[in-house]
């Protein structure tokens, strides 16, 4: 069976420091991967999407990026992380054209 | 762009009342999924529903595709109902994955 893992659980930052959040799916090959932000009390926010090795679509000009090194592989990242990139960062999978998708655990991301 | 539209935003209701929740989608869909939130975070999937009506329990869901709207309902509620539910709509096309704003629901015991 398919599973997505996301990591880590939580994390505290300071202003300025560099990001990398990882996600990762087993069980199936060649999946779409996607990154939302959850600020607090609030909905869930397309941030990237990526079809396949090396291709990102990127939803909101932002202080993000992403990039998917290998096929089951999507990395959230930042080289210097602001006070308003707090929130929850949730990855998720889905096979392709008509299919269910699926989300990780997600990051609770404090910057300070 | 795609708009989804969720109502309403929030809703509180005793133990054992029933509940319709509402997704209204701006263009046409090949899939719409509903969720839910739990307190600590982890969206769990409740139905995949492109079109028809699906049943799980005391939960069912009703989308009418053509009218761009889909429904959720919740018989006799349970204080672990509580949470916040999203529909979000997959398009084919452009692969995105757009949530609506959700409904935040408190059951009271």
């Amino acid at each position: 069976s398919q599973t997505i893992h996301q990591w880590p659980a939580t994390l505290v930052q300071p202003v300025g420091s560099p990001l990398s959040l990882e996600c990762t799916v087993e069980g199936t090959s060649n999946p779409n991967l996607y990154w939302y932000r959850q600020a607090a009390g609030r909905g869930l926010q397309l941030l990237f999407y990526s079809v396949g090795i090396g291709q990102i679509s990127s939803e909101v000009p932002q202080n993000l990026s992403a990039s998917r090194p290998q096929d089951r592989q999507f990395i959230l990242s930042s080289k210097k992380l602001l006070l308003s990139d707090s929130g929850f960062y949730l990855c998720a999978w889905r096979k392709g054209a008509n299919t269910e998708a699926f989300f990780g655990q997600g990051t609770r991301l404090t910057v300070v | 762009g795609i708009q989804v539209e969720q109502s309403p935003p929030d809703l509180i209701l005793q133990e054992g009342a029933n509940s319709t929740l509402r997704c209204n989608f701006s263009d046409s869909v090949n899939n719409l999924q509903w969720f839910h939130q739990n307190p600590w975070g982890q969206l769990i999937n409740l139905f995949y529903i492109p079109s028809g009506t699906k049943q799980n329990g005391r939960l069912s869901a009703t989308t009418v595709a053509t009218e761009r709207y889909s429904l959720l309902y919740i018989s006799s509620s349970q204080t672990t109902d509580s949470g916040v539910y999203f529909c979000a709509v997959l398009y084919s096309s452009a692969s995105k994955i757009i949530f609506g704003s959700g409904t935040r629901l408190s059951i009271r015991p």
